[in-house]
């Protein structure tokens, strides 16, 4: 089965402030495609990024990195330099190929909150 | 904004009584996910139709069933609602129904009183 822990409730941070999300997961998969999504107050789920299991090369978008360590099942999401408008709750997602069925079930982690205060 | 669309936005019904949603996913998209979110909580798998058939079910009773109609568009059906129904249903569409990204609609809240 597989499973995705964002250990990581909440976060508050002071605008201007690096701030790291944490995720990992599990998966008996040999291919498989983490996410992260961005939930904002009005509940849309705003797509990220996404990465395949065999490409573990560190991304930069602007002010957000992401850092896939496959040896630790981790995929960690940095926001540099917060915003107040980067305050929203934050999914990591997985899927994979589920034993060969190959349908595209996302397994979310329970999310983490993060507030950027001015 | 993604292309996807949900109806409708909030939603309360009573305990037993039956209600369907609506989706009309991203233009090109052929394949629709429904997914439903606690409070507090990660969206769950209710099930995935890919060219008008589904095509996977999460851990979801019967009573939740769905269409997707030939233009791609999709409807969630629950009957006997109970009071655990209460919560956001989130529908995503995507080009095909493997590992493609799932794009996301804005969710329909509903209540169960």
């Amino acid at each position: 089965a597989q499973k995705v822990t964002q250990a990581q409730t909440e976060i508050s941070v002071v605008e201007k402030e690096d701030v790291t999300l944490d995720c990992v997961y599990e998966t008996r998969d040999t291919t498989y495609y983490l996410f992260w999504y961005k939930q904002p107050p009005s509940g849309e789920l705003v797509f990220l990024i996404r990465r395949n299991s065999f490409d573990e090369q560190n991304e930069i978008s602007g002010r957000y990195s992401w850092n896939f360590q496959k040896s630790t099942s981790s995929f960690n999401f940095t926001i540099t330099a917060s915003q107040v408008v980067d305050s929203a709750v934050y999914f990591c997602a997985l899927t994979g190929n589920a034993g060969g069925t190959s349908y595209g079930k996302l397994t979310f982690g329970q999310g983490t909150i993060l507030t950027v205060h001015p | 904004e993604t292309g996807v669309t949900q109806s409708p936005t909030h939603l309360i019904k009573t305990r037993g009584q039956q209600v369907t949603l609506r989706c009309s996913s991203q233009s090109g998209h052929n394949t629709v996910s429904w997914y439903q979110q606690a409070l507090g909580q990660g969206p769950q798998f209710i099930f995935q139709y890919y060219r008008e058939e589904e095509n996977g079910r999460g851990n979801f009773p019967p009573r939740f069933s769905g269409l997707q109609f030939p233009n791609y568009s999709s409807e969630l059906n629950v009957n006997a609602l109970e009071l655990d129904d209460s919560a956001l249903y989130l529908c995503a569409s995507s080009l095909g129904s493997g590992v493609e990204t799932q794009y996301f609609g804005p969710g329909t809240r509903l209540l169960v009183l």
